[in-house]
């Protein structure tokens, strides 16, 4: 158990809505990062978060956004969903800033289906 | 742009076989090369990071090396339980995010 949660673990909705998929860090782990994979693509960088703030940006759309919060959960938003969108989407955190002199910890994963 | 490039892409042993896992990378500026071991329905887990050329790190079964231009991942007699997608990464560049291959799927056969 890497000690972050994500919910919920599945999620099947339309073409055009909007969803929320939320993220708890490791207990005393300041950055969020969210990564997409899917199956022709592999894992993506999305979004990374740092103690409340932005810190770096990946291939993440304009249709997607994402926060983290005093309590340093994150959601992570996708709106005006379209097919291709769905896919696994991970939250991971880590203690550092930058995530290289501390690995990474990875969720289990949220599965977006859009139909 | 980073690059990370992993092969084989599927790869089959035999319980106690002995084979390495390649991860040919571009990057400008290595900041890390992570191994982390994918099981189906899980997050990515850690397993190494190297940080610069000659380094090696070991863990059980595994062993985990560097070069200028690729790492490799050597399994010593694996067993059933290792079966995962093994994924490569690297930090480096501008970005934080690190940028991941599309992983090696090994099967170990008891």
């Amino acid at each position: 158990d890497s000690g972050v949660t994500q919910t919920p673990k599945h999620l099947i909705t339309a073409t055009g809505q909007r969803v929320t998929l939320r993220c708890s860090p490791r207990s005393g782990d300041l950055s969020v990062y969210w990564y997409q994979q899917s199956l022709d693509q592999g894992l993506q960088f999305l979004i990374q978060y740092y103690n409340g703030e932005e810190r770096a940006k990946g291939n993440i759309l304009e249709r997607f956004s994402a926060q983290q919060f005093p309590d340093l959960h994150s959601e992570l938003n996708l709106s005006s969903l379209e097919l291709g969108d769905s896919a696994l989407y991970f939250c991971a955190s880590s203690d550092g800033t930058g995530g290289y002199n501390s690995p990474l910890h990875f969720g289990n994963g949220t599965r977006l289906t859009v139909t | 742009e980073d690059q990370v490039t992993q092969s084989p892409e599927a790869l089959r042993l035999q319980e106690g076989e002995s084979s390495s896992l390649n991860c040919s990378y571009t990057v400008s500026g290595l900041r890390g090369l992570f191994w982390y071991r994918q099981d189906p329905g899980k997050g990515p887990e850690f397993l190494f990071t190297l940080y610069s050329a000659g380094e090696e790190k070991e863990k059980e079964r595994l062993k985990a090396t560097l070069t200028k231009k690729e790492s490799f991942l050597h399994i010593t007699a694996p067993k059933p339980e290792d079966s995962a997608t093994y994924l490569c990464a690297v930090g480096g560049g501008g970005a934080d995010g690190l940028t991941f291959g599309k992983g090696t799927h090994l099967i170990i056969q008891p």
